[in-house]
């Protein structure tokens, strides 16, 4: 079975810090897909990125970066010199097979000026 | 470029009444699904449709109806509302069910039940 844990429920950071939101997840397929998505204070949910298993490469967009390790399960999201547009509730979510996306309970980021 | 459109983005219900949350996408995907968001749970699914005609249950189903006469449209419907029902809706669109299709949103209703 399929599972997302987001351990950090609540994370407050002052603007400018680095800031790291973890993510663990189980299967038991070899093939899988993770994401990340956004969700301001406005509601919407935004995508951020997607990654499938065979491809361990760390990613990096702007400030955003993410680092992929099969060995520990985790797909962990790092903000560099977080900003107060950086708040959020952050998501973490697992896509298998034919199944549809498990997501973790998500991370509330606030970043304080 | 509309993409997903959820409407209402906000509902009031007395206990017991029923009411259709409309959801329509304009990208021709197959997949389509509805998440309620609650504290601290994330987003659990509740009905999906992997085409027009064909609706299958997820995670937490009761209480909920569901169905696909159309490829752009899946409306969820809450035939006798509780207030164990109040939360935010989603309903989001993908272009097949694989996993590696991201998923598109709408803007959300949220719903309160009295």
């Amino acid at each position: 079975a399929q599972k997302v844990t987001q351990a950090q429920t609540e994370i407050s950071v002052v603007e400018k810090e680095d800031v790291t939101l973890d993510c663990v997840y189980e299967t038991r397929d070899t093939t899988y897909y993770l994401f990340w998505y956004k969700q301001p204070p406005s509601g919407e949910l935004v995508f951020l990125i997607r990654r499938n298993s065979f491809d361990e490469q760390n990613e990096i967009s702007g400030r955003y970066s993410w680092n992929f390790q099969k060995s520990t399960s985790s797909f962990n999201f790092t903000i560099t010199a977080s900003q107060v547009v950086d708040s959020a509730v952050y998501f973490c979510a697992l896509s298998e097979g034919a199944n549809d996306m498990r997501f973790g309970a998500g991370t509330r980021l606030t970043v304080k000026p | 470029n509309a993409g997903v459109t959820q409407t209402p983005k906000f509902q009031v219900l007395k206990t017991g009444q029923s009411m259709t949350l409309q959801c329509a996408q304009d990208m021709n995907h197959e997949y389509m699904s509805w998440y309620r968001q609650d504290p601290g749970m994330g987003l659990r699914l509740i009905h999906y449709s992997v085409g027009a005609g064909i609706t299958d249950q997820g995670e937490v189903p009761n209480g909920y109806n569901v169905s696909r006469s159309t490829t752009e449209d899946f409306p969820l419907r809450l035939l006798s509302a509780a207030p164990s029902q109040t939360s935010v809706y989603f309903c989001a669109s993908r272009p097949h069910l694989a996993a590696s299709s991201e998923a598109f949103f709408g803007q959300g209703t949220r719903l309160t039940v009295v």
